[in-house]
């Protein structure tokens, strides 16, 4: 089954506005990751959220996590030209033995000057 | 800031070749990952590895791969034979344990080019 599906696939937006990305997922879980990766480069974490959390800040980032809807949304405020990149969301699930994680497709997020 | 790290950043092989790639996890950490990204794909998990042995894998994760911790340090990823899609880029990654949260670190990649 699908996990960790990114809306919207991609997303253009001013410099200075701020970014919404959002992830659905189908299977219970213990956390969840977000992730944002430069073209062709490593994957660097950006915050994670567990289950029994709803919000969670970290400079720029909010994250928000719905359990009720197996949904996540990742906002970045006053958005700068360096957030250009893809974000990914990735989900621990909840019976896995070895924390495995099972990531979107992503959110390709460009930032215009 | 501790970091993972992997060697080589690109590797072009030929087809039916074996490759090594190679991983130094954050050196507290006890849970060690390796996934691909197929280009312009997700990033899929292979194998976690725990306590010496494999604790999961993925059906990506056949008999043509192998895993090793050969060390205190290093943890390596084999590709016996190697086949034209294989190429991707291959990611390390660690966590230090299950109840912190299971923060998975990544490594920046090797990018395995299969000819």
């Amino acid at each position: 089954s699908q996990q960790g599906e990114e809306d919207p696939q991609a997303l253009s937006i001013q410099e200075g506005e701020n970014a919404t990305m959002n992830c659905s997922y189908k299977t219970s879980i213990n956390n969840l990751q977000w992730y944002r990766q430069n073209s062709g480069r490593g994957l660097v974490h950006l915050i994670l959220i567990r289950s029994n959390e709803r919000e969670k800040h970290s400079g720029r980032l909010r994250v928000t996590l719905d359990t009720s809807k197996k949904s996540s949304s990742l906002l970045i405020t006053a958005s700068r030209a360096a957030d250009t990149a893809s974000y990914f969301c990735a989900t621990g699930e909840a019976y896995s033995s070895a924390s495995k994680i099972i990531f979107g497709s992503g959110t390709r997020l460009s930032i215009r000057p | 800031e501790p970091e993972v790290t992997q060697t080589p950043s690109h590797q072009v092989t030929q087809m039916g070749q074996e490759v090594i790639l190679r991983c130094v996890p954050i050196s507290n950490h006890l849970y060690f990952y390796w996934y691909r990204q197929i280009l312009g794909q997700k990033v899929e998990f292979l194998v976690s590895f725990y306590n010496n042995e494999i604790s999961e894998k993925s059906e990506i994760f056949d008999d043509q791969f192998s895993v090793e911790r050969p060390d205190g340090s290093n943890f390596t990823l084999k590709i016996r034979s190697t086949k034209l899609e294989d190429s991707a880029m291959y990611f390390c990654a660690s966590s230090f344990d299950r109840s912190r949260g299971e923060t998975q670190y990544f490594g920046p990649g090797t990018r395995l080019l299969v000819l």
